[in-house]
């Protein structure tokens, strides 16, 4: 499996953008970027996945560099409920996610 | 009603006994998962079935054994639980649409405690 490296932590205050980072230099062109995140108490939650192209949903936005070995997760406004564990996969198709140690994401008030 | 149950939330036990944990959802997906997770660190799979006849092994199996009952149902036991199997243990289920990317669905976890 690809591997993915991301700051161990990261802190953004509320109503700002935050921009998580995450390398992926050995990407192949099969993987898939997933993001998902892991509020406090709960089990991981997906937010968003890309391939080549910048993703947009409801929770975030994905901009993937053009040699797709970075990405980055962004969330345009945060709040305090945006606080979590955010981790970052290389998925090749439907398989199985690896999980790596993620980002601890602290917002402030 | 949550999409994907477990039960127990919460369990503690002694070195030796054998436990097991459940899963059930009511998505109706193919596909269940477990995974253990341990304090500071990501999730690690221990198994996974991709339909009812279908059970692989994940990162770290050993130690752990399953049972996929029916769609719906995915069991994790742990034969004789020792101390360094407590943790926080997360089922998970995801669908299987061909060309599509599959999201897992979390239930929320069992915390095992091993004494």
């Amino acid at each position: 499996d690809a591997k993915t490296t991301q700051p161990n932590s990261m802190e953004s205050n509320e109503e700002e953008p935050v921009h998580l980072p995450c390398n992926h230099s050995t990407i192949s062109g099969t993987d898939y970027i997933h993001w998902y995140r892991q509020l406090p108490s709960q089990g991981p939650e997906y937010v968003i996945h890309g391939l080549t192209s910048n993703v947009n949903n409801r929770m975030a936005s994905l901009a993937i560099a053009e040699d797709r070995k970075s990405s980055t997760l962004i969330l345009h406004r945060a709040t305090l409920r945006d606080a979590a564990v955010y981790y970052c996969i290389l998925r090749p198709g439907a398989q199985k996610l690896v999980f790596g140690q993620g980002t601890r994401l602290t917002i402030n008030p | 009603d949550a999409d994907v149950t477990q039960t127990p939330r919460n369990r503690i036990t002694k070195t030796g006994k054998r436990i097991m944990l459940e899963c059930s959802q009511t998505k109706g997906h193919d596909r269940m998962y477990w995974y253990r997770q341990d304090p500071g660190l990501g999730l690690r799979l221990i198994y996974y079935s991709f339909d009812v006849k279908d059970i692989n092994k994940g990162e770290i199996s050993d130690g752990y054994s399953v049972s996929r009952q029916a769609q719906a149902k995915f069991s994790l036991s742990l034969e004789s639980a020792i101390p360094n199997q407590t943790a926080l243990y997360f089922c998970a289920t995801s669908d299987e649409l061909a060309g599509a990317i599959n999201e897992q669905f979390f239930g929320p976890g069992t915390r095992l405690t091993v004494l």
